[in-house]
């Protein structure tokens, strides 16, 4: 069965550094997401993905993010500096089209910023 | 104030004691609402999606239900095997592609 793969697992960075957090779709999906959740928190959007551009981002989402699709299969999610509050871990979805249509989930990356 | 609630935030059975999930919702419009499942660690685990009112969904020991204000998740007979987190998140009219999350119902089911 297809599934989302991301990579690391477990990401450890100390504050300020880049980290670049990878993911690989459901082959035949058009749309991609990232969303975050703290650790006893709700699971927060950060951003959509169609076409080679942002669908739409949160307030979350500011200039420290960016995403990116190098190639036919990644997805990327770059935090420029980051912040402790950052901390979380950062889960990639995918789905065949827009709308409304079931989102698939990744493990997810644990990012610890130090 | 928050958009999806779920209740009871823990909810402990002995295995074979049937029971409900809550997901109530107070957006308008809504387009599609769904129910994952979250092992400790792990990324959320589809289950249903239910779009309108009166809908039902069923697999294995699950079923779910909606409507015009709530969902229920109804777990029937539970293993130990179904010990985990479910999330509720749902789209409504103008919030298309971006989920909206409840904290989740962390369920545990002893042998």
């Amino acid at each position: 069965e297809p599934e989302v793969t991301q990579t690391p697992s477990h990401q450890v960075t100390q504050m300020g550094q880049e980290v670049i957090l990878r993911c690989v779709p459901i082959s035949n999906h058009l749309y991609f997401y990232w969303y975050r959740q703290i650790l006893g928190q709700k699971v927060e959007f950060l951003v959509s993905f169609y076409n080679n551009e942002i669908s739409e981002k949160s307030e979350i989402f500011d200039d420290q993010f960016s995403v990116e699709r190098p190639d036919g299969s990644n997805f990327t999610l770059k935090i420029r500096s980051t912040k402790l509050e950052d901390s979380a871990m950062y889960f990639c979805a995918s789905s065949l089209s827009g709308s409304t249509d079931t989102q698939y989930f990744g493990p997810g990356t644990r990012l610890t910023v130090l | 104030e928050d958009q999806v609630t779920q209740s009871p935030e823990a909810l402990r059975l002995q295995e074979g004691e049937s029971s409900s999930l809550n997901c109530s919702y107070t957006v308008s419009g809504l387009r599609g609402l769904f129910w994952y499942r979250q092992d400790p660690g792990k990324g959320p685990e589809f289950l249903f999606t239910l779009y309108s009112a009166g809908e039902e969904k069923e697999k294995e020991r699950l079923k779910a239900t909606l409507t015009k204000k709530e969902s229920f998740l109804h777990i029937t007979a539970p293993k130990p095997e179904d010990s985990a987190t479910y999330l509720c998140a749902l789209f409504y009219a103008g919030n298309n592609r971006k989920l909206i999350w409840g904290l989740g119902t962390s369920l545990a089911v002893n042998p």
